[in-house]
Protein backbone atom coordinates (compact mmCIF):
# COMPACT_ATOMS: atom_id res chain seq x y z
CA UNK A 1 0.00 0.00 0.00
CA UNK A 2 1.52 3.20 -0.99
CA UNK A 3 1.97 5.75 1.34
CA UNK A 4 3.27 9.31 2.51
CA UNK A 5 3.69 10.07 5.86
CA UNK A 6 4.20 13.73 7.59
CA UNK A 7 5.83 13.50 10.90
CA UNK A 8 3.17 15.64 12.80
CA UNK A 9 -0.64 15.73 12.35
CA UNK A 10 -0.82 19.13 14.87
CA UNK A 11 1.73 21.66 15.45
CA UNK A 12 1.92 24.69 17.53
CA UNK A 13 5.07 27.35 17.54
CA UNK A 14 5.86 30.38 18.15
CA UNK A 15 6.28 33.26 15.97
CA UNK A 16 9.85 33.94 15.08
CA UNK A 17 10.82 30.49 15.19
CA UNK A 18 12.03 27.95 12.31
CA UNK A 19 9.84 25.11 11.94
CA UNK A 20 10.74 22.29 9.58
CA UNK A 21 7.75 19.88 8.31
CA UNK A 22 8.99 16.39 7.22
CA UNK A 23 7.58 14.03 4.73
CA UNK A 24 8.39 10.82 3.66
CA UNK A 25 7.29 8.41 0.88
CA UNK A 26 8.34 5.20 0.19
CA UNK A 27 6.88 4.75 -3.40
CA UNK A 28 10.03 5.88 -4.75
CA UNK A 29 8.20 8.30 -6.62
CA UNK A 30 10.52 11.37 -8.41
CA UNK A 31 7.87 14.15 -7.75
CA UNK A 32 7.19 15.75 -4.14
CA UNK A 33 5.09 18.53 -3.46
CA UNK A 34 4.13 20.84 -0.56
CA UNK A 35 0.88 22.35 -0.91
CA UNK A 36 -1.17 24.37 1.73
CA UNK A 37 -4.45 24.41 2.41
CA UNK A 38 -6.50 27.52 3.23
CA UNK A 39 -10.80 27.54 3.83
CA UNK A 40 -11.59 28.64 -0.08
CA UNK A 41 -8.39 29.35 -1.37
CA UNK A 42 -8.06 25.43 -2.03
CA UNK A 43 -4.58 23.60 -2.82
CA UNK A 44 -1.80 26.27 -3.50
CA UNK A 45 1.48 24.62 -4.89
CA UNK A 46 4.61 26.00 -2.01
CA UNK A 47 7.38 24.12 -3.76
CA UNK A 48 8.13 20.91 -5.94
CA UNK A 49 11.04 18.92 -6.32
CA UNK A 50 11.13 16.71 -9.13
CA UNK A 51 15.05 14.76 -7.89
CA UNK A 52 17.09 15.18 -5.21
CA UNK A 53 19.02 18.16 -4.71
CA UNK A 54 16.22 19.81 -7.36
CA UNK A 55 13.29 22.26 -6.42
CA UNK A 56 10.98 24.66 -8.04
CA UNK A 57 9.00 27.28 -6.97
CA UNK A 58 5.21 27.22 -6.83
CA UNK A 59 2.80 29.68 -6.23
CA UNK A 60 3.76 31.07 -2.89
CA UNK A 61 7.02 30.26 -2.22
CA UNK A 62 7.34 33.19 0.35
CA UNK A 63 8.58 32.73 3.42
CA UNK A 64 9.03 29.14 3.08
CA UNK A 65 12.35 27.09 1.63
CA UNK A 66 12.54 23.44 1.37
CA UNK A 67 15.34 20.46 1.20
CA UNK A 68 15.42 17.02 -0.77
CA UNK A 69 18.67 15.40 0.16
CA UNK A 70 17.17 11.86 -0.21
CA UNK A 71 14.53 10.97 -3.28
CA UNK A 72 11.98 9.76 -0.23
CA UNK A 73 11.86 12.69 2.18
CA UNK A 74 11.11 16.60 1.15
CA UNK A 75 10.86 19.00 4.11
CA UNK A 76 9.31 22.34 4.34
CA UNK A 77 11.37 24.57 5.99
CA UNK A 78 9.50 28.19 7.34
CA UNK A 79 12.70 30.06 8.41
CA UNK A 80 10.47 32.52 10.65
CA UNK A 81 7.06 31.33 11.27
CA UNK A 82 4.39 34.03 11.56
CA UNK A 83 1.30 33.55 12.41
CA UNK A 84 -0.19 34.29 8.50
CA UNK A 85 1.73 31.07 7.83
CA UNK A 86 -1.22 28.95 10.00
CA UNK A 87 -2.75 26.56 7.78
CA UNK A 88 -2.68 23.05 6.74
CA UNK A 89 0.07 21.78 5.10
CA UNK A 90 -0.09 19.05 2.58
CA UNK A 91 2.85 17.26 1.21
CA UNK A 92 2.36 14.28 -2.16
CA UNK A 93 4.24 12.66 -4.06
CA UNK A 94 3.79 11.06 -7.73
CA UNK A 95 5.90 9.10 -10.37
CA UNK A 96 7.27 9.93 -13.68
CA UNK A 97 5.35 7.58 -16.06
CA UNK A 98 3.48 7.66 -19.22
CA UNK A 99 1.92 11.36 -18.76
CA UNK A 100 0.68 13.00 -15.64
CA UNK A 101 0.25 10.78 -12.58
CA UNK A 102 -1.77 11.13 -9.75
CA UNK A 103 -0.42 12.36 -6.67
CA UNK A 104 -0.86 10.51 -3.45
CA UNK A 105 -1.07 12.92 -0.31
CA UNK A 106 0.09 12.72 3.30
CA UNK A 107 -2.82 13.07 6.06
CA UNK A 108 -1.50 17.12 6.68
CA UNK A 109 -0.15 18.72 9.11
CA UNK A 110 -2.34 21.77 10.77
CA UNK A 111 0.28 24.12 12.17
CA UNK A 112 -0.57 26.64 14.61
CA UNK A 113 1.73 29.62 14.87
CA UNK A 114 0.97 31.88 17.91
CA UNK B 1 -1.95 30.74 -17.64
CA UNK B 2 -4.49 27.72 -15.93
CA UNK B 3 -7.47 27.64 -13.71
CA UNK B 4 -9.92 25.74 -12.13
CA UNK B 5 -12.90 26.65 -11.22
CA UNK B 6 -15.24 25.08 -8.53
CA UNK B 7 -18.01 27.51 -8.61
CA UNK B 8 -20.36 25.35 -5.39
CA UNK B 9 -18.93 26.15 -2.29
CA UNK B 10 -20.97 24.12 -0.48
CA UNK B 11 -23.96 21.45 -1.28
CA UNK B 12 -26.30 19.43 0.95
CA UNK B 13 -28.41 16.75 -0.02
CA UNK B 14 -30.51 14.34 1.52
CA UNK B 15 -29.44 10.98 1.63
CA UNK B 16 -30.33 8.62 -1.72
CA UNK B 17 -30.59 12.04 -4.11
CA UNK B 18 -28.57 12.37 -6.83
CA UNK B 19 -25.94 15.07 -6.74
CA UNK B 20 -23.45 16.68 -9.24
CA UNK B 21 -20.46 18.25 -8.44
CA UNK B 22 -19.01 21.02 -11.46
CA UNK B 23 -15.62 21.21 -12.62
CA UNK B 24 -14.52 24.07 -15.53
CA UNK B 25 -10.91 24.85 -16.60
CA UNK B 26 -9.10 26.97 -18.46
CA UNK B 27 -5.93 26.46 -20.31
CA UNK B 28 -4.42 26.79 -23.29
CA UNK B 29 -2.59 23.43 -23.33
CA UNK B 30 -4.28 20.65 -25.88
CA UNK B 31 -2.18 17.69 -24.26
CA UNK B 32 -3.83 17.79 -20.05
CA UNK B 33 -4.87 15.84 -17.66
CA UNK B 34 -7.85 16.18 -15.17
CA UNK B 35 -8.38 14.88 -11.60
CA UNK B 36 -10.75 14.16 -9.10
CA UNK B 37 -9.72 13.66 -4.88
CA UNK B 38 -11.97 13.31 -1.63
CA UNK B 39 -11.03 14.84 1.66
CA UNK B 40 -13.32 13.58 4.43
CA UNK B 41 -13.24 14.94 7.71
CA UNK B 42 -9.60 13.01 8.56
CA UNK B 43 -7.93 15.37 6.11
CA UNK B 44 -6.10 13.07 3.78
CA UNK B 45 -6.85 13.91 0.34
CA UNK B 46 -7.96 10.55 -1.71
CA UNK B 47 -7.69 9.76 -5.34
CA UNK B 48 -10.65 9.02 -7.18
CA UNK B 49 -10.07 9.45 -10.99
CA UNK B 50 -7.68 10.46 -13.58
CA UNK B 51 -8.48 11.29 -17.30
CA UNK B 52 -6.33 12.78 -20.24
CA UNK B 53 -7.28 15.17 -22.63
CA UNK B 54 -7.82 12.61 -25.38
CA UNK B 55 -10.48 10.73 -23.54
CA UNK B 56 -13.53 12.15 -23.52
CA UNK B 57 -15.54 8.90 -22.66
CA UNK B 58 -17.53 9.33 -19.33
CA UNK B 59 -16.70 6.63 -17.00
CA UNK B 60 -18.45 5.08 -14.11
CA UNK B 61 -17.37 3.56 -10.95
CA UNK B 62 -19.95 2.13 -9.04
CA UNK B 63 -22.15 5.19 -7.81
CA UNK B 64 -19.71 7.76 -9.33
CA UNK B 65 -19.62 9.03 -12.60
CA UNK B 66 -17.58 11.45 -14.55
CA UNK B 67 -18.89 13.64 -17.49
CA UNK B 68 -15.75 15.16 -19.55
CA UNK B 69 -16.73 17.41 -22.19
CA UNK B 70 -13.38 19.12 -23.43
CA UNK B 71 -16.20 21.55 -25.70
CA UNK B 72 -17.40 23.02 -22.51
CA UNK B 73 -13.92 22.75 -20.52
CA UNK B 74 -15.66 20.93 -18.07
CA UNK B 75 -15.53 17.96 -16.06
CA UNK B 76 -17.76 17.40 -13.89
CA UNK B 77 -18.95 14.46 -11.06
CA UNK B 78 -21.96 12.63 -10.11
CA UNK B 79 -22.65 10.79 -7.26
CA UNK B 80 -25.78 8.60 -7.73
CA UNK B 81 -27.84 7.63 -4.40
CA UNK B 82 -26.01 9.76 -1.92
CA UNK B 83 -24.57 8.31 1.29
CA UNK B 84 -23.58 10.03 4.62
CA UNK B 85 -20.08 8.46 3.70
CA UNK B 86 -19.78 10.64 0.77
CA UNK B 87 -19.75 13.71 2.99
CA UNK B 88 -16.45 15.28 2.52
CA UNK B 89 -14.73 17.77 0.60
CA UNK B 90 -14.05 17.21 -3.41
CA UNK B 91 -11.43 18.98 -5.43
CA UNK B 92 -10.61 18.79 -8.92
CA UNK B 93 -7.33 19.16 -9.92
CA UNK B 94 -5.81 19.95 -13.76
CA UNK B 95 -2.01 18.80 -14.54
CA UNK B 96 -0.60 20.30 -17.95
CA UNK B 97 1.97 17.69 -19.52
CA UNK B 98 5.64 18.04 -19.40
CA UNK B 99 5.14 20.35 -16.39
CA UNK B 100 6.78 18.13 -14.11
CA UNK B 101 2.95 16.89 -12.88
CA UNK B 102 2.38 20.06 -11.92
CA UNK B 103 -1.32 20.20 -10.37
CA UNK B 104 -3.90 23.40 -9.95
CA UNK B 105 -6.81 22.83 -7.82
CA UNK B 106 -9.82 24.21 -7.56
CA UNK B 107 -11.14 25.36 -4.19
CA UNK B 108 -13.05 22.91 -3.15
CA UNK B 109 -16.83 21.65 -2.79
CA UNK B 110 -18.14 20.71 0.46
CA UNK B 111 -20.66 18.01 0.26
CA UNK B 112 -23.01 17.39 3.13
CA UNK B 113 -25.17 14.40 3.09
CA UNK B 114 -28.23 14.43 5.28
CA UNK B 115 -29.33 10.89 6.81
Amino acid sequence: DVKVTQSSRYLVKRTGEKVFLECVQDMDHENMFWYRQDPGLGLRLIYFSYDVKMKEKGDIPEGYSVSREKKERFSLILESASTNQTSMYLCASSQVFLGNTEAFFGQGTRLTVV
Amino acid sequence: AQKVTQAQTEISVVEKEDVTLDCVYETRDTTYYLFWYKQPPSGELVFLIRRNSFDEQNEISGRYSWNFQKSTSSFNFTITASQVVDSAVYFCAFSPLNTGNQFYFGTGTSLTVIP
